[in-house]
């Protein structure tokens, strides 16, 4: 079974630090994306991999960074959290493109 | 941009009963997926239709896709409590930049009740 793993289930963050968020799939997938998904919203592509080193934006990606250094990790960082960016985050990977993608177990983001 | 549409946002019904949801999108697609998301945690997919495909099957689930009305539904037959849970459809599509996006709907909350 595909794994995805992310490095928390629940933060609490201050405004202005910096936060890292981390997922790791155990897949060899080449695609790994992430979102975040608030009430009324629905779910919002942040940014997304194709492969290693290769980033590319996705619908809202104002404030957010990402690394892919590795295949199998793709980080989030937020440069300076700012209250509007409390919100669940998911990271998903899949194989290739045109198939289905495989979530995290989310990460609940609090900004005080 | 909004792609997806499922209807109703939110289905109460009892146990033993069929729940029917709806997804309605704009423009063509190369494939649509239905995935389930419980309370608090991430999505599970659950079925991929391809664009030449009418319908697909999957235990208790049965998905058809209507090219022509650009429409989706989601069976669950003899639902259970354990479905209860949020459900959204996601499209698969070419972008007019030529690029691939998937897109999700805004869901619909399941209620299953014992």
């Amino acid at each position: 079974d595909v794994k995805v793993t992310q490095s928390s289930r629940y933060l609490v963050k201050r405004t202005g630090e910096k936060v890292f968020l981390e997922c790791v799939q155990d897949m060899d997938h080449e695609n790994m994306f992430w979102y975040r998904q608030d009430p009324g919203l629905g779910l919002r592509l942040i940014y997304f991999s194709y492969d290693v080193k290769m980033k590319e934006k996705g619908d809202i990606p104002e404030g957010y960074s990402v690394s892919r250094e590795k295949k199998e990790r793709f980080s989030l960082i937020l440069e300076s959290a700012s209250t509007n960016q409390t919100s669940m985050y998911l990271c998903a990977s899949r194989r290739l493109p045109w198939v289905e993608q495989f979530f995290g177990p989310g990460t609940r983001l609090t900004v005080l | 941009s909004q792609q997806g549409e499922e209807d109703p946002q939110a289905l109460s019904i009892q146990e033993g009963e069929n729940a029917t949801m709806n997804c309605s999108y704009k423009t063509s697609i190369n494939n649509l997926q239905w995935y389930r998301q419980n309370s608090g945690r991430g999505l599970v997919h659950l079925i991929l239709i391809r664009s030449n495909e009418r319908e697909k099957h999957s235990g208790r689930l049965r998905v058809t896709l209507d090219t022509s009305k650009k429409s989706s539904s989601l069976l669950i037959t003899a639902s259970r409590a354990a479905d209860t849970a949020s459900y959204f459809c996601a499209t698969d599509s070419l972008t007019q930049g030529g690029s691939e996006k998937l897109v999700f709907g805004k869901g619909t909350k399941l209620t299953v009740n014992p």
